[in-house]
C-alpha cells in the first residue's frame, strides 16, 4: 500500500506570514515529488516539483525534500489571500502518481 | 506548448444512463494518460491509466471503462451510471515513465440524479 499523508487542516495564516505544509510518503522507491494547488471547483495546478534532497525555490514557494525521513514540505512566504486553496502532495513511482488528500490553507487579510 | 482538453465541463445524467467523457492532449506525442475521480471533499482516486494506444490499466474495479483509440485521446465510459459515480472527473497527462510532471485538464463535473 503506497500512502501519502498530509495534515488535512484547515491551516490559517495571516497575510504576509509563512505557510508551512507537510507531507510524508510510505514507499522509499518514490522517485519524484510534486505540489499542486487546487482552488475550489477547479482542477489541480502544478506549482512545484522536486527530485533530489534539499530545497528548491521558485518565487515565494520553497519545496523541501528529505528522502531519508520520507518527508516533503512546501513553504509559502509572504502569504497572500490568493494563496487560499487546497494543496495536494503527490509522489511518482513508475507510471503512477499517488496523492495525499490535501491540506486546506486560508490566508487571512 | 502542451494543452489538455476535457469535455463536457458539466454533466447531469440520470441513474442507469450511459456516459462518455473525452480527453485530448495537444503539443506532445505518446503521453501517459490518466483518469481520476474526486468525490466532494475527498482526495484523487486513480481510475485508469494508459502508456500507449490500446493499453489501459484499471486501478479500481467498477462499472467504468476507458479506451485510448488515438495517441492523444482518452475516453472514459459507462454503460449504466450509478449514484455513486457522481464526482469531478479529471484527465491528466505526463511525458512518460521516469518522474515527469503530471498536468491536469479542467475536469468534468458529473452529477448522477
Amino acid at each position: 500500500q503506497k500512502e501519502v499523508e498530509q495534515n488535512s487542516g484547515p491551516l490559517s495564516v495571516p497575510e504576509g506570514a509563512i505557510a508551512s505544509l507537510n507531507c510524508t510518503y510510505s514507499d522509499r522507491g518514490s522517485q519524484s515529488f510534486f505540489w499542486y494547488r487546487q482552488y475550489s471547483g477547479k482542477s489541480p495546478e502544478l506549482i512545484m516539483s522536486i527530485y533530489s534532497n534539499g530545497d528548491k525555490e521558485d518565487g515565494r514557494f520553497t519545496a523541501q525534500l528529505n528522502k531519508a525521513s520520507q518527508y516533503v514540505s512546501l513553504l509559502i512566504r509572504d502569504s497572500q489571500p490568493s494563496d487560499s486553496a487546497t494543496y495536494l502532495c503527490a509522489v511518482n513511482l513508475g507510471n503512477q502518481f499517488y496523492f495525499g488528500t490535501g491540506t486546506s490553507l486560508t490566508v487571512i487579510p | 506548448s502542451q494543452t489538455i482538453h476535457q469535455w463536457p465541463a458539466t454533466l447531469v445524467q440520470p441513474v442507469g444512463s450511459p456516459l462518455s467523457l473525452e480527453c485530448t492532449v495537444e503539443g506532445t506525442s505518446n503521453p501517459n494518460l490518466y483518469w481520476y475521480r474526486q468525490a466532494a471533499g475527498r482526495g484523487l482516486q486513480l481510475l485508469f491509466y494508459s502508456v500507449g494506444i490500446g493499453q489501459i490499466s484499471s486501478e479500481v474495479p467498477q462499472n467504468l471503462s476507458a479506451s485510448r483509440p488515438q495517441d492523444r485521446q482518452f475516453i472514459l465510459s459507462s454503460k449504466k451510471l450509478l449514484l455513486s459515480d457522481s464526482g469531478f472527473y479529471l484527465c491528466a497527462w505526463s511525458r512518460g515513465t521516469g518522474g515527469y510532471e503530471q498536468y491536469f485538464g479542467p475536469g468534468t463535473r458529473l452529477t448522477v440524479t
